[in-house]
């Protein structure tokens, strides 16, 4: 029963680099999204996907890029890595239709220097 | 822009304590939902509320969700250590998948 798997689980950026994180869930649900979760800020959405091919921009897309060619995978991309994008990225799915419940990855733990 | 605010932000009570947490909008949600998170992990729904008025119980948690659907209140009876967590609310407007998460509440019941 994996749920919603992310890699990798820490990374370590310099300024300008490009990585991609990794996002796959079992569960066959169409919604996924990508979330950064900073201090006092609670969860903000980056991009999210309502199926394969489709994708959207959620309230703190720049410097991000999604996309999703699978119902399974829903990678984000990160452009130019700076220091502000220093946080822990959350992926979530459910099923569609409001008060889904949302299942969460274990996070990812950035750091840009 | 953040819709949803928690308050308060930071808690530290004493064990046998009761505690509310509350999660307020302008926007009215179509459904909203209280996560718990603990260090290292993804948050982990506790419920979902979907009726203006409507109450939750979960053993000792308690769930309103107002009657106007634009804000939601937790109350814990009797805090244990366990119940040491982030609490996060989140919304969701008619029509949309959108999850908007609140600002959290960091929670510390101390034994």
């Amino acid at each position: 029963n994996a749920g919603v798997t992310q890699t990798p689980k820490f990374q370590v950026l310099k300024t300008g680099q490009s990585m991609t994180l990794q996002c796959a869930q079992d569960m066959n649900h169409e919604y996924m999204s990508w979330y950064r979760q900073d201090p006092g800020m609670g969860l903000r959405l980056i991009h999210y996907s309502v199926g394969a091919g489709i994708t959207d921009q959620g309230e703190v897309p720049n410097g991000y890029n999604v996309s999703r060619s699978t119902t399974e995978d829903f990678p984000l991309r990160l452009l130019s890595a700076a220091p502000s994008q220093t946080s822990v990225y959350f992926c979530a799915s459910s099923r569609p239709g409001g008060g889904a419940e949302a299942f969460f990855g274990q996070g990812t733990r950035l750091t840009v220097v | 822009t953040q819709l949803l605010e928690q308050s308060p932000q930071f808690l530290s009570i004493q064990e046998g304590e009761n505690l509310t947490v509350y999660c307020n909008s302008s926007s009215v949600f179509s459904s909203l939902q209280w996560y718990r998170q603990e260090p290292g992990e993804g948050p982990v729904l506790l419920v979902t509320v979907v009726t203006g008025g409507e109450v939750k119980k979960l053993k000792r948690l308690t769930f309103q969700f107002g009657d106007a659907r634009k804000d939601s209140s937790l109350h814990i009876t009797a805090a244990q250590p366990g119940d040491t967590g982030l609490y996060l609310c989140a919304g969701t407007t008619s029509g949309t998948y959108k999850y908007i998460f609140g600002t959290g509440t960091r929670l510390k019941v101390l034994a």
